[in-house]
């Protein structure tokens, strides 16, 4: 049973900053690994998806790299702003799940920067 | 086109009442989802909808939970004879076309659901 793990569960930093946020997976076999952001009260905004094939994407600020066969991807955030401030979740889609299309969670880190 | 929306935002029942979660998915994705986050928890997946049938349902907890959806477009949630256990936040999502490797899902704001 595929498994998704976040470290840290909570991160506070001062404006500026560069930061790494982590997830693991316990199953290589993924079709893809994708990172959300959640601000409260509100869905989910995917950020950036890797497709299984390929190491890293960028989207302005962010990159996120994978790392398919120890189980690893990283999210990177540049100069880091207030506006960052959210819970970021990893999610992946296995590869084998007899048809279905489910996404599989970890439980996210919740990152406050601070003015 | 307007995103996926999600009814009500939020709803407060007592225990034992049944409830029906509305989601309206993006026009023209024929892929739909249904995930629940629960305090402390992650989310975690419910039941997924290809077109009007549901190739995968095991994620729902009991057979209190139960989905349908009509025209390829809205899906409702029923939960009956609700506990407090049910209270959490249920997600909506959607994609274009399932069974392809880069098919973001784009969920819905979510109901909020309370227990009492």
């Amino acid at each position: 049973k595929q498994e998704v793990t976040q470290i840290p569960a909570a991160l506070s930093v001062p404006e500026g900053e560069n930061l790494v946020l982590n997830c693991s997976f316990t199953d290589s076999a993924i079709y893809n690994l994708q990172w959300f952001r959640q601000d409260p009260g509100k869905g989910l905004t995917s950020l950036l998806l890797i497709q299984s094939s390929q190491r890293e994407q960028t989207s302005g600020r962010l990159n996120a790299s994978l790392d398919k066969s120890s189980g690893r991807s990283t999210l990177y955030i540049a100069a880091s702003q207030p506006g960052d401030s959210a819970t970021y979740l990893c999610a992946v889609k296995p590869l084998s799940q007899g048809g279905s299309e489910k996404l599989v969670f970890g439980k996210g880190t919740k990152l406050t920067v601070n003015p | 086109g307007a995103g996926v929306s999600q009814s009500p935002s939020n709803k407060v029942t007592e225990k034992g009442k049944d409830v029906e979660l509305r989601c309206d998915p993006i026009s023209g994705h024929t892929a739909l989802y249904w995930y629940r986050q629960s305090l402390g928890q992650g989310l975690e997946f419910l039941i997924y909808f290809q077109g009007n049938s549901a190739p995968d349902k095991s994620g729902l907890p009991s057979d209190r939970f139960s989905a349908e959806r009509t025209g390829g477009s809205v899906s409702t949630l029923t939960i009956q004879r609700t506990q407090q256990e049910d209270s959490a936040v249920y997600l909506c999502a959607s994609s274009l076309v399932a069974g392809t490797f880069g098919e973001t899902q784009y969920f819905g704001p979510g109901t909020r659901l309370l227990v009492l």
